[in-house]
């Protein structure tokens, strides 16, 4: 089956730089990758996802890259502020009908 | 629209006793599953339903059932509680008009003593 790994666990960035995290998956066949923020005592929402065919994506100030050959996707926040400070999921999937598969989780702290 | 809703929120059981964690979906999603979340370990698959009348085993199966009541409904049995099965539990559905985006109920925060 498809393994995820994620990095790091912790990240602590001062308001205003960029945060990235990692992941890394092993199944070639997974063509979709979302990302969720998950804020403390509530469920994780999708922040944004992106496809096989696609090599990035970005919605204001969060973006993913895919690289397919080597099989790792990032998350790019730009001017972090302290309301992105939460647990932050990537995950892999081969679509609707198939079984998603998680990374450990990001916590993220933006120190004002 | 609900999304996808979860009862109960909360539940404290004493080991040995049996429950079930009720799901229901209101956005026509053809896939529906279920994940317990504890510290440090991310989101662990229990059982999903890729469509209505199919269940499949997922990560962590042991200990559980499942039953897909209908297209809306989706519930999570426990026969015999562990304290190993002390966590939080999330419903998931993806499909029908959000393809592959899977939505999340609130959670039940579930407590074996």
């Amino acid at each position: 089956g498809e393994n995820v790994e994620q990095h790091p666990s912790t990240l602590s960035v001062q308001e205003g730089d960029s945060a990235v995290i990692k992941c890394t998956y092993s199944d070639s066949a997974s063509n979709y990758f979302p990302w969720y923020k998950q804020e403390l005592g509530k469920r994780p929402q999708l922040i944004i996802d992106i496809r096989s065919n696609v090599g990035e994506k970005k919605d204001q100030r969060i973006a993913v890259t895919l690289n397919k050959t080597a099989k790792h996707f990032s998350l790019h926040i730009t001017e972090t502020q302290p309301e992105d400070s939460a647990v932050y999921f990537c995950a892999a999937s081969k679509g609707r009908g198939n079984q998603f598969y998680f990374g450990t989780g990001t916590s993220l702290t933006v120190i004002p | 629209n609900a999304g996808v809703t979860q009862t109960p929120k909360f539940q404290v059981l004493k080991t040995g006793q049996s429950m079930t964690l009720q799901c229901a979906q209101d956005m026509n999603h053809n896939s529906m599953y279920w994940y317990r979340q504890d510290p440090g370990m991310g989101l662990r698959l229990i059982y999903y339903s890729a469509s209505e009348g199919t269940t499949d085993k997922g990560e962590v199966p042991n200990g559980y059932n499942v039953s897909r009541l209908n297209k809306r409904e989706f519930s999570l049995r426990l026969e015999s509680a562990a304290p190993s099965q002390t966590s939080v539990y999330f419903c998931a559905g993806t499909g029908g008009a959000s393809t592959d985006t899977q939505y999340f109920g609130p959670g039940t925060r579930l407590t074996v003593l």
